[in-house]
């Protein structure tokens, strides 16, 4: 089945403990992209990869880290969490940027104390 | 910085009627727009795309249309039906690769 997966889905932590948000694609997609959902604020894109070894900025990156090293995978890293952190976060991924849908995935609620 | 904008207060219609949802937007020129459905817990689901030389795009029981001039993108549910309530995202894609979301509009379908 098709179908980008995060792990862990919920997620409670202490401010300044680092934490990685996995995320995996198996469709072969070359873009993938991260994004995280507020109250009234709407989904906002944090970073974004068009391939292996390429990444950049989004909307809001600040505190936040990404890696591709893998087509296949593409991990979100919070190296100090702190609580307006706090967030829905999703992970999508899509064929191209510019070609087709983004998927999905379901989602990872993260809550910093 | 980009503003996209869509109506904060959901919309209630009856089943069967026609739902009508609106995505403005400014200080930008998108190089396509999409419509995604999302349901309460779970992640956004693609529904159409159309981009900016394109003015109507239909699937089944939706139509997107796109006018650049007024800068405003309206999304048709035809023969609305109460599975169709859910939140409804328009996003625009520009030519970096990046995608700006707009907060959504809920809509309820009421038998």
């Amino acid at each position: 089945e098709a179908q980008v997966t995060q792990n862990p889905r919920y997620l409670i932590t202490v401010t300044g403990k680092k934490l990685t948000v996995t995320c995996s694609q198996n469709m072969n997609h070359e873009y993938m992209s991260w994004y995280r959902q507020d109250p009234g604020l709407g989904l906002r894109q944090i970073y974004y990869s068009m391939n292996v070894e390429v990444t950049d900025k989004g909307d809001v990156p600040e505190g936040y880290k990404v890696s591709r090293k893998e087509k296949r995978n593409f991990p979100l890293i919070l190296e100090s969490p702190s609580p307006n952190q706090t967030s829905l976060y999703f992970c999508a991924s899509s064929l191209g940027a510019r070609k087709e849908t983004q998927y999905f995935g379901p989602g990872t609620r993260l809550l910093v104390l | 910085s980009q503003k996209i904008e869509q109506n904060s207060e959901a919309l209630n219609i009856q089943e069967g009627k026609t739902a009508t949802l609106t995505c403005n937007y400014t200080n930008y020129s998108p190089a396509y727009l999409q419509w995604y459905r999302q349901d309460p817990g779970r992640g956004p689901v693609f529904l159409l795309l159309i981009r900016e030389n394109e003015k109507e795009k239909r699937k089944e029981r939706l139509k997107v249309t796109f006018d650049t001039t007024l800068k405003q993108s309206l999304f048709h549910i035809t023969a609305s039906q109460p599975a169709d309530s859910a939140t409804y995202l328009c996003a625009l894609g520009d030519n970096f690769n990046k995608f700006y979301f707009g907060s959504g509009t809920k809509l309820n379908v009421k038998p």
